[in-house]
């Protein structure tokens, strides 16, 4: 059965720092990996979408990196801002379960001003 | 806009009663899901559904009923038999219930007990 860990759970950095955000699956066989971005009381919010055969996706500040044999993904935020105070969370596309996820607790992260 | 639409915001049910939340989205998607989070955990699947009249059980469906009478609606009942109903709920859809679709999320919600 696949697991989805994010460790730590919470991060607290000074703006301006770079994030470095993790993500373990303990099953390779994925189809793709997402992270999402979620505010107090909100939905999620899809932030990349890095499929199987892919290593990374960037989008602005954001860079995701995908090592699919070790079962890891990390989220890099550069020069972090206060807006970017949320809880971020990874999922995974197991490669057998149609569109279903497979999600990790989440880390939670407060840039300090 | 398109978007994916849940109401209410906050619902609070009385033992022995049934709930439902609604989901509405139109994003013209074929594929629509109900997952489960409590706090400070992430998202557990309650049910989906990958077509109009078709909806499959998650990991959590136990005390949860579903149905999907058209393409833009999935409402999800909260039974009387799910003992442990506090938590928040997400409705998400995406374009098919197969292939590399993202799934795009709705704002929650908030189900207590009274």
């Amino acid at each position: 059965k696949q697991e989805v860990t994010q460790i730590p759970a919470a991060l607290s950095v000074p703006e301006g720092e770079n994030l470095v955000l993790n993500c373990s699956f303990t099953d390779s066989a994925i189809y793709n990996l997402q992270w999402f971005r979620q505010d107090p009381g909100k939905g999620l919010t899809s932030l990349l979408l890095i499929q199987s055969s892919q290593r990374e996706q960037t989008s602005g500040r954001l860079n995701a990196s995908l090592d699919k044999s070790s079962g890891r993904s990390t989220l890099y935020i550069a020069a972090s801002q206060p807006g970017d105070s949320a809880t971020y969370l990874c999922a995974v596309r197991p490669e057998a379960a149609g569109n279903k996820l497979t999600f990790g607790g989440g880390t939670r992260v407060l840039v300090k001003p | 806009d398109g978007g994916i639409t849940q109401s209410p915001k906050y619902l609070f049910r009385k033992e022995g009663q049934n709930v439902t939340l609604s989901c509405e989205q139109n994003l013209n998607h074929d594929a629509m899901y109900w997952y489960r989070q409590d706090p400070g955990q992430g998202l557990r699947l309650i049910y989906y559904s990958q077509i109009v009249n078709d909806f499959q059980k998650g990991d959590i469906a136990e005390g949860y009923s579903v149905s999907r009478e058209k393409k833009e609606s999935f409402p999800l009942t909260v039974t009387s038999a799910q003992k442990n109903p506090t938590a928040f709920y997400l409705c998400a859809s995406s374009i098919g219930g197969y292939g590399n679709q993202p799934q795009h999320f709705g704002d929650g919600t908030r189900l207590s007990i009274l």
